[in-house]
């Protein structure tokens, strides 16, 4: 199985700062294809959680531009900018390279 | 817009079944691969089925594969998941997803005695 790792955040992150969240794979995510098959969610709490960017770097539908993903085949980064207080919870990253599909433990993430 | 609505979750014993339904609206159903993750308390993600679009190809992790299955009736737009031999690791909220982009507030089920 595809093990993810996350980092962890120096909370509390001060508003208007930024803000970057790792993840990395035990395993390449990049396909075939090309693409990289990585995924960002953010938890707020007591909501569901939403898609934040897909195929590593391509933001979501609504998703605000100030969320950027990155990363290499192993090593992933999300990047939320001028953070402000409604980026609470915890985020989390999963591959969807190959089953079974997997998440990695969650990065909370406070503001100041 | 996007809907997706979970029902069937609950208290069940130890060793008892449960079949949870999704109820989808405001997409073309029978077009998606639909998921179901669950959460334990306190607790982060798991994955937890999978199924295609017609229903001929299912996924399952080793934690239930066995003992769960998923299904679906693309004339009625809902998913299921039959529970069954559960344990109290099950113990978690179950949701229900469209393509990881859309999920659905999901239905608490707790195994205890």
């Amino acid at each position: 199985d595809i093990v993810m790792t996350q980092g962890v955040l120096p909370n509390p992150v001060p508003s208007g700062e930024s803000a970057s969240i790792t993840c990395r794979s035990s395993k390449s995510l990049v396909y075939k294809d090309g693409k990289t098959y990585l995924n960002w969610f953010l938890q707020r709490p007591g909501q569901s959680p939403q898609l934040l960017t897909y195929w590593m770097s391509t933001r979501a539908s609504g998703v605000s531009d100030r969320f950027s993903g990155s990363g290499s085949g192993t090593y992933f980064t999300l990047k939320i900018s001028r953070v402000r207080a409604e980026d609470a919870g915890v985020y989390y990253c999963q591959q969807v390279r190959e089953y079974p599909l997997t998440f990695g433990s969650g990065t909370k993430l406070e503001i100041k | 817009e996007v809907q997706l609505v979970e029902t069937g979750g609950g208290l069940v014993q130890p060793g008892r079944s449960l079949k949870l339904s999704c109820v989808a609206s405001g997409f073309t159903f029978s077009s998606y691969w639909m998921y179901w993750i669950r959460q334990a308390p306190g607790k982060g993600l798991e994955w937890v089925s999978s199924i295609n679009t017609d229903g001929g190809s299912t996924y399952y992790p080793d934690s239930v594969k066995g003992r769960f299955t998923i299904s679906r009736d693309n004339a009625e737009n809902t998913v299921y998941l039959q529970m069954n031999s559960l344990r109290s690791e099950d113990t978690a909220t179950y949701y229900c997803a469209k393509g990881f982009a859309y999920w659905g507030q999901g239905t608490l089920v707790t195994v205890s005695s």
